[in-house]
This record gives C-alpha cells, sequence and structure tokens, in this order.
C-alpha cells in the first residue's frame, strides 16, 4: 500500500513556542491531505483538510492561526503549531488518499507526531 | 454533524470470536470503514462497506445496515497480535471520515 510519513516523531518544546510537523506521501501524489488530533485512549479528531495549492479547510471549533496548515506541493503537508501551549500536548496524525485508486476508500495514515509542551 | 457509538472494551482468548458494534448518526453518509490501531502506531485499514451486506477479508469481516445506521467488525480465530483499538469511522463527502471512540480489544492467552 501506499506510505505516509510523517516528522518529527516526537517533540518537546517550550510553551509560546512554534512547532512544525510534516507530512509525506512518499510513493503517491496526494491533492488532499487530512490533519488529526489523538489524545490518550480517545478517539482521532479531524482538525482539518488540507488542499493542494488552496487553503486549507478548517473543522468547526479548530482555531485556524493556531493550527497553519501549508500544503505546498503534491507530496508535502504541514501543520505548524503556533504559540504551543500545554493544552496543545497530543498525538497529530496525518493521512492522505491515494487518487489512483479510484475505487479505495483506503486512507493511509502517517505514523504520528507526539508533542509534549513544557 | 456525525455520532458514532461502539463499546469501549471488549476481552476474549486466543482462537475466539470477537463482534464490535459499531451505531451512527450522520448528515450524509457514504460508506463506514473500520481501523486497527495498536498502542502508539498509526491506524490501519481493514475495511470498508458502501452497501448492505458483509464483506470478508480473511479473518476480519464486516457489515453494514444502511436502514438500521449500525455495522460491526467480526474478528475470528483470535490472536494475540489482534490486541489492539478499534475504530469505525463514517465517510462523508470529500472522503472526510469521522471516527467512533474506539474498541479496546485484549486478547488473553
Amino acid at each position: 500500500g501506499a506510505v505516509v510519513s510523517q516528522h518529527p516523531s516526537r517533540v518537546i518544546c517550550k510553551s509560546g513556542t512554534s512547532v512544525k510537523i510534516e507530512c509525506r506521501s512518499l510513493d503517491f501524489q496526494a491533492t488532499t491531505m487530512f490533519w488529526y488530533r489523538q489524545f490518550p485512549k480517545k478517539s482521532l479528531m479531524l482538525m482539518a483538510t488540507s488542499n493542494e495549492g488552496s487553503k486549507a479547510t478548517y473543522e468547526q471549533g479548530v482555531e485556524k492561526d493556531k493550527f497553519l496548515i501549508n500544503h505546498a506541493s503534491l507530496t508535502l503537508s504541514t501543520l505548524t503549531v503556533t504559540s504551543a501551549h500545554p493544552e496543545d500536548s497530543s498525538f497529530y496524525i496525518c493521512s492522505a488518499r491515494d487518487p489512483r485508486e479510484l475505487e479505495s476508500n483506503e486512507q493511509f495514515f502517517g505514523p504520528g507526531t507526539r508533542l509534549t509542551v513544557l | 454533524g456525525q455520532s458514532l457509538e461502539q463499546p469501549s472494551e471488549v476481552t476474549a482468548v486466543e482462537g475466539a470470536i470477537v463482534q464490535i458494534n459499531c451505531t451512527y448518526q450522520t448528515s450524509g453518509f457514504y460508506g463506514l470503514s473500520w481501523y486497527q490501531q495498536h498502542d502508539g502506531g498509526a491506524p490501519t485499514f481493514l475495511s470498508y462497506n458502501a452497501l448492505d451486506g458483509l464483506e470478508e477479508t480473511g479473518r476480519f469481516s464486516s457489515f453494514l445496515s444502511r436502514s438500521d445506521s449500525y455495522g460491526y467488525l467480526l474478528l475470528q480465530e483470535l490472536q494475540m497480535k489482534d490486541s489492539a483499538s478499534y475504530f469505525c469511522a463514517v465517510r462523508a463527502g470529500d472522503y472526510k471520515l469521522s471516527f467512533g471512540a474506539g474498541t479496546t480489544v485484549t486478547v488473553r492467552a
């Protein structure tokens, strides 16, 4: 199956700093990627849909100025957590669908990024 | 919006059969997916049902009844490696997924 990578896998930062997380589709081009947030033992919450070449679409309740998304190429989307605070500590996961698989509804998930804000 | 309900935990012994039910309420339904996630890992796709009926993939099967807004995932011949969290997810337009809270399956020897 298709492969999605994320970097970094783990990051610890001080309160008030910004953190950038990268999501790459390694063997396919993804015009759309999705960003999720997951708390321990909890569900995945869709934060936003990242669209190549246009603005991201944010889910209700997600601050777009807090979570900046850039999808500058067909294989890379970035999520920047700006002015991070301890409550932003979470597991952030991206996913993408391989558009070549017309009949498939499978989404491929990255390995996730564990963010800890001190 | 979407809401999905699934049991929080299931425990079973190796070789057993486990059924994880999922009921959903949604505006705009394209299909129901199932994902497996091991601790600290990425969710991996198990199955997708767009139409009523049973889909079988090896030891795992998934069922959907659109009229009942209900589906289930059936895990057969349970193995220790099947210990994980299992999520049902409703697919809306633009391939967006809304996930249930997840069911933690624990397989005992």
